[in-house]
């Protein structure tokens, strides 16, 4: 099947820093892929939807200046947090779809932002 | 985009057939049921997809009633290692963003 990765798969970071994460589509391309965020014992949360070529479309709610989206490429998606603070500490996983008549979503490992 | 409605959590015991039923009412017409799997800290992993009847794979069963307003997920024989939240979703997946619901926590037991 269709693998989609992340990197980091954890990352520390003091407060104020940014953080780049990166999605890529190993074996397939995809113009569009998604970011979900997900807190201890909840569920996932769509953030954003990326677009390949063109700006993300955010979730009500979600800042576009905080989570900063780049679809530079059809395997690669990078989701930047900017002036992380401790409430952004979550779980960030992204998916994408091969397309071609295939209905599933393939979905990243996630990585774990932890911000002191 | 459909909502979903699933029991927050079951438990089973090892051997044990599991049957986990999501309520979607107002899902469309060109909307398939998938169901995925979470451990904790991993992403969600495809279990099956359905448009309607039974589906059935190496690993789940699909029961889709003629109305599709619901949908029962069918795990056989469960291990320890099943033990994870199921997430049932509606959507068009090559076109659709996905939005999880609450999803259904099984433990299982030995």
């Amino acid at each position: 099947g269709a693998v989609v990765s992340q990197h980091p798969s954890w990352v520390i970071c003091k407060s104020g820093t940014s953080v780049k994460i990166e999605c890529r589509s190993l074996d397939f391309q995809a113009t569009t892929m998604f970011w979900y965020r997900q807190f201890p014992k909840q569920s996932l949360m769509l953030m954003a939807t990326s677009n390949e070529g063109s700006k993300a479309t955010y979730e009500q709610g979600v800042e576009k200046d905080k989570f900063l989206i780049n679809h530079a490429s059809l395997t690669l998606s990078t989701l930047t947090v900017t002036s992380a603070h401790p409430e952004d500490s979550s779980f960030y996983i992204c998916s994408a779809n091969p397309g071609l008549g295939n209905n599933e979503q393939f979905f990243g490992p996630g990585t774990r932002l932890t911000v002191l | 985009l459909a909502k979903t409605t699933q029991p927050i959590s079951m438990d089973s015991y090892e051997g044990q057939e599991v049957n986990i039923t999501c309520s979607h009412n107002n899902i469309a017409t060109n909307d398939y049921i998938t169901w995925y799997q979470q451990f904790p800290s991993q992403g969600p992993r495809f279990i099956i997809q359905g448009y309607k009847t039974k589906v059935t794979n190496e690993v789940a069963s699909l029961f889709i009633p003629a109305d599709r307003k619901s949908s029962t997920l069918s795990l056989p024989r469960v291990s320890l290692s099943d033990t994870a939240v199921y997430y049932c979703l509606v959507g068009i997946y090559n076109t659709d963003k996905l939005i999880f619901g609450t999803g259904t926590r099984l433990q299982v037991f030995p």
